[in-house]
């Protein structure tokens, strides 16, 4: 099993391109997370989704948008970057077990510079 | 609102000491608590969480950690550092509903020193 694996792994971008950033997961996990990652902020989460065709927003979602068509996939879009959103980004993956509250298991990331 | 605070940038160790990482939460009802490690240019990995039960949890790596209720507290800790422990440690909270949706801290660096 590959995991959660994320494409690209790096971009630079000019302020106003647009670009999406891919996370695929083969664990049929139903939930999935979008996070971004700056120093002495933790991780945030930004969008996610509890199955296939729903997203919800999570603490910081403006200027992204996401899509989950299929389970195993889940889409961040940046429409107009800006250099706020230089950041290293996050997928996650998690599965409905019970009542339980399980682990996420994390994509390696993408390092994303907005010149 | 839940929130975690991790009150320490960075924790140094000497290797074969005992260390502790620490954690408090705040958040309505019963927390779901985690800890999770980052080695660098690398994903978070999951270390242990506790859900409810016995307060001390055991995880990976010989890692363990005590949920304490009165003081909403739920510290790292580990008998004997390793220079190989060195990294970025996370806790994490979330509570029943959430979707699985947790608030992390700003994360602990740890350093253990040969």
């Amino acid at each position: 099993n590959a995991g959660v694996t994320q494409t690209p792994k790096f971009r630079v971008l000019k302020t106003g391109q647009s670009m999406t950033l891919l996370c695929a997961q083969d664990m049929n996990h139903e939930y999935m997370y979008w996070y971004r990652q700056d120093p002495g902020m933790g991780l945030r989460l930004i969008h996610y989704s509890v199955g296939e065709g729903t997203t919800a927003k999570g603490e910081v979602p403006d200027g992204y948008n996401v899509s989950r068509l299929k389970k195993q996939n889940f889409l961040l879009g940046l429409e107009s970057a800006a250099p706020s959103q230089t950041s290293v980004y996050f997928c996650a993956s998690s599965y409905l077990l019970g009542q339980g509250y399980n682990e996420q298991f994390f994509g390696p990331g993408t390092r994303l510079t907005v010149l | 609102a839940q929130s975690v605070a991790q009150p320490e940038d960075q924790v140094n160790v000497a290797e074969g000491n005992p260390l502790t990482v620490k954690c408090t939460y705040s958040v309505s009802g019963n927390p779901y608590l985690f800890w999770y490690v980052q080695y660098p240019n690398r994903g978070l990995q999951f270390l242990l969480k506790y859900i409810t039960g016995d307060n001390l949890v055991k995880g990976s790596y010989g890692f363990e950690a005590e949920f304490n209720k009165s003081q909403t507290s739920f510290h790292l800790k580990k008998p004997s550092a390793l220079v190989s422990d060195s990294a970025l440690y996370f806790c994490a909270v979330s509570y029943p509903g959430g979707y699985q949706k947790v608030t992390f801290g700003t994360g602990t660096k740890l350093q253990v020193i040969p």
